[in-house]
């Protein structure tokens, strides 16, 4: 059973406009959740994070938003730019404060410029 | 290094085969991760070292995996026998502490087992 979900497997996205990559989780325990991005050939690296006790977090044109009573967790990326296209992971630590992480399916994220 | 190695970038074997992945992880960082990456599925954890401790092997999809981690440094994960399922991408990352921040992956070994 998968404990992190992403249920969207691509998306395409016009260059300037908003990506919005979503994903889902079951563990109420989850209290800390990441994003990682993955080109081509290439490890994910880190992306950004949200801790359960905020609803938000911003880093530049990348925010991320959490919705604990939905157990719902989205990516917002805008303006989205072609160097964006990525796999896109969404994670959380399988136990409160530790890792492994537990890491979704990924949504591929073309943007056309 | 700079970043967590890993080699081969590609391996290619035949079924029935053992295989050897490698991964140097960065210096200082006790924790080290082997995850895979089937076609069209997410991450999936296969190992962990943290330090001295013995390893978290829940992960394992098979006795057929094994790994080991060599003076708290470079880390080797085996697969006996191979199987066509066991094509994939087996990425390594690790962390100063084990915390669930920090993860530096390496770019990972394509196994393919024809």
């Amino acid at each position: 059973d998968q404990q992190v979900k992403q249920n969207s497997p691509s998306l395409s996205v016009q260059e300037g406009r908003i990506s919005i990559l979503n994903c889902d989780y079951t563990n109420s325990m989850f209290d800390y959740f990441l994003w990682y991005k993955k080109y081509p050939a290439e490890g994910p690296t880190f992306l950004i994070s949200i801790s359960s006790i905020k609803d938000k977090n911003e880093d530049g044109r990348f925010t991320v938003f959490l919705n604990k009573s939905a157990k719902h967790l989205s990516l917002h990326i805008v303006p989205s730019q072609p160097g964006d296209s990525a796999v896109y992971f969404c994670a959380a630590p399988s136990n409160s404060g530790n890792t492994p992480l537990v890491f979704g399916k990924g949504t591929r994220l073309s943007v056309i410029a | 290094g700079a970043g967590v190695s890993q080699s081969p970038s590609n391996k290619v074997t035949e079924k029935g085969k053992d295989v050897e992945l490698r991964c140097d992880p960065i210096s200082g960082h006790t924790a080290l991760y082997w995850y895979r990456q089937s076609l069209g599925q997410g991450l999936e954890f296969l190992i962990y070292f943290q330090g001295n401790s013995a390893p978290d092997k829940s992960g394992l999809p098979s006795d057929r995996f094994s790994a080991e981690r060599t003076g708290g440094s470079v880390s080797t994960l085996t697969i006996q026998r191979t199987q066509q399922e066991d094509s994939a991408v087996y990425l390594c990352a690790s962390t100063p502490t084990g915390a669930a921040y920090g993860y530096t992956f390496g770019s990972g070994t394509r196994l393919t087992v024809v």
